[in-house]
């Protein structure tokens, strides 16, 4: 079964600097894998996605992440913070289900803070 | 476009008391539908996921139940709530066919058990 791991269940920022949260996978097939944002109280918003193509995969709101087979890493970045990222960010892998569906498998998630 | 619609936005149920919580999805036909939870510090657990009419795949053995009475309907139930239960419920769509990848979510239950 696939899974993922992100390392840092709190990240704080100063505004304007870098932000990195780290998201490492597992999984015995290609991943097809995921960041999804979550702001308080609401549901989840897809950031962006690797399906196999591009290995640097551009997103919303001026976030990327970078898919490395041989560090199984999918980092998420965003050169200049603002305070409207503020929120919890979430990694994930898409794993078959059966029944001709999949299931996506989440990581515990990262909360970021953005200092002023 | 396609929206995903959930209700209620918020519930406090007691112990013991059952539980219906619906989702609703326009703008598509045939979506694969699922149900995650949300618990404190622990992610996101897929609940049950539905590839169909009266099609329900249950991931974790528990006491909720889910059924799809129409093609863009979901609902997630339980006869008797456990202070377990407690969380943020979240409900998701993807499109069925080739290529489908990306999972919609829903704004989500928050579901307090008293």
């Amino acid at each position: 079964a696939q899974s993922v791991t992100q390392l840092g269940s709190h990240v704080s920022v100063s505004e304007g600097a870098l932000v990195l949260l780290r998201c490492n996978y597992s999984s015995s097939v290609p991943p097809y894998l995921f960041w999804y944002v979550q702001y308080p109280n609401q549901g989840l918003q897809l950031l962006l996605k690797y399906t196999s193509a591009a290995t640097l995969v551009k997103g919303i709101n001026g976030f990327e992440a970078e898919f490395k087979k041989s560090e199984t890493s999918f980092h998420l970045t965003k050169p200049s913070a603002h305070m409207s990222d503020a929120a919890e960010y979430f990694c994930a892998v898409k794993e078959v289900a059966g029944a001709g569906s999949y299931q996506l498998t989440f990581g515990k998630g990262t909360k970021l803070s953005v200092i002023p | 476009s396609q929206t995903i619609h959930q209700w209620p936005a918020t519930l406090v149920q007691p112990v013991g008391s059952p539980l219906s919580l619906e989702c609703t999805v326009e703008g598509t036909s045939n979506p694969n539908l699922y149900w995650y939870r949300q618990a404190a510090g622990r992610g996101l657990q897929l609940l049950f996921y539905s590839v169909g009419i009266g099609q329900i795949s249950s991931e974790v053995p528990q006491n909720l139940s889910a059924s799809r009475p129409q093609d863009r309907q979901f609902i997630l139930s339980s006869k008797k709530l456990l202070l377990s239960d407690s969380g943020f419920y979240l409900c998701a769509w993807s499109a069925t066919g080739a290529g489908t990848d990306t999972q919609y979510f829903g704004p989500g239950t928050r579901l307090t058990v008293l």
